[in-house]
């Protein structure tokens, strides 16, 4: 039973250039979220979603930064026109309907760390 | 909107020293309450929760209580080891919005 799968685990991008994120969310989630850490801080709300359907985006930045979640395949957060300050682990979570049926727990990927030169 | 407001760190003991860290929130509605702990290199995972007032999580040797009257989830440990080194995020969730909101995190490193 697979976890949280999230890919690349690194990636390396050069200003200007643009970032895709992917998560793969545990078998029979459908709601999945999307936070970012910067180094040596904690960790900020971006994005919620649903399949076909973003819940909360009162984290994401204005421009430059979308995500979607299709009916089919994975979570993608993008990133367009990377900035050094995008440089940050970006970690995917996800939960079964109603927030984990009611624990309200989330399950974690690993992480991926972009690195913009 | 909901927050949570956790101890600001970096924390570092001495091994089998006594550890809290506090946290406190602010919530519309009942919220449940969350410690997540990330080691280096990893993501985060689930080390203890609490779902109403009053409940005691607990787990791997920590424990936090559910405190309604102070809005409080304080984490504690009796004895740390090195193994505990990690970063630790206190958490909420609001069933009746789908939201959930983690604290700014605070590291602790225990030295043997």
């Amino acid at each position: 039973n697979a976890g949280v799968m999230q890919n690349p685990r690194h990636l390396v991008r050069r200003r200007g250039q643009e970032a895709r994120l992917r998560c793969s969310p545990m078998k029979g989630h459908s709601h999945v979220y999307w936070y970012r850490q910067l180094p040596e801080e904690g960790l900020k709300f971006m994005v919620y979603l649903q399949k076909e359907n973003i819940i909360d985006e009162s984290g994401m930045p204005k421009e430059r930064f979308s995500a979607e979640f299709p009916k089919e395949g994975p979570s993608i957060l993008r990133i367009q026109q990377v900035v050094r300050g995008d440089s940050a682990a970006y970690f995917c979570a996800s939960s079964p309907p109603g927030l984990a049926g009611g624990t309200g727990e989330l399950f974690f990927g690993e992480g991926s760390r972009l690195t913009v030169l | 909107g909901n927050s949570v407001t956790q101890m600001e760190g970096p924390v570092t003991l001495s091994e089998e020293a006594f550890l809290t860290i506090n946290c406190t929130y602010t919530a519309t509605g009942y919220p449940s309450l969350f410690w997540y702990v990330q080691y280096p290199g990893e993501g985060l995972q689930l080390l203890l929760k609490a779902t109403k007032a009053d409940d005691k999580g607990s787990n791997k040797g920590f424990e936090a209580t559910y405190r309604k009257e102070t809005t409080s989830f304080h984490l504690e440990k009796g004895s740390v080891q090195v193994s505990d080194s990690a970063v630790y995020f206190c958490a909420l969730s609001d069933l009746d919005n789908n939201d959930m909101r983690f604290g700014a995190g605070t590291r602790l490193t225990v030295k043997p």
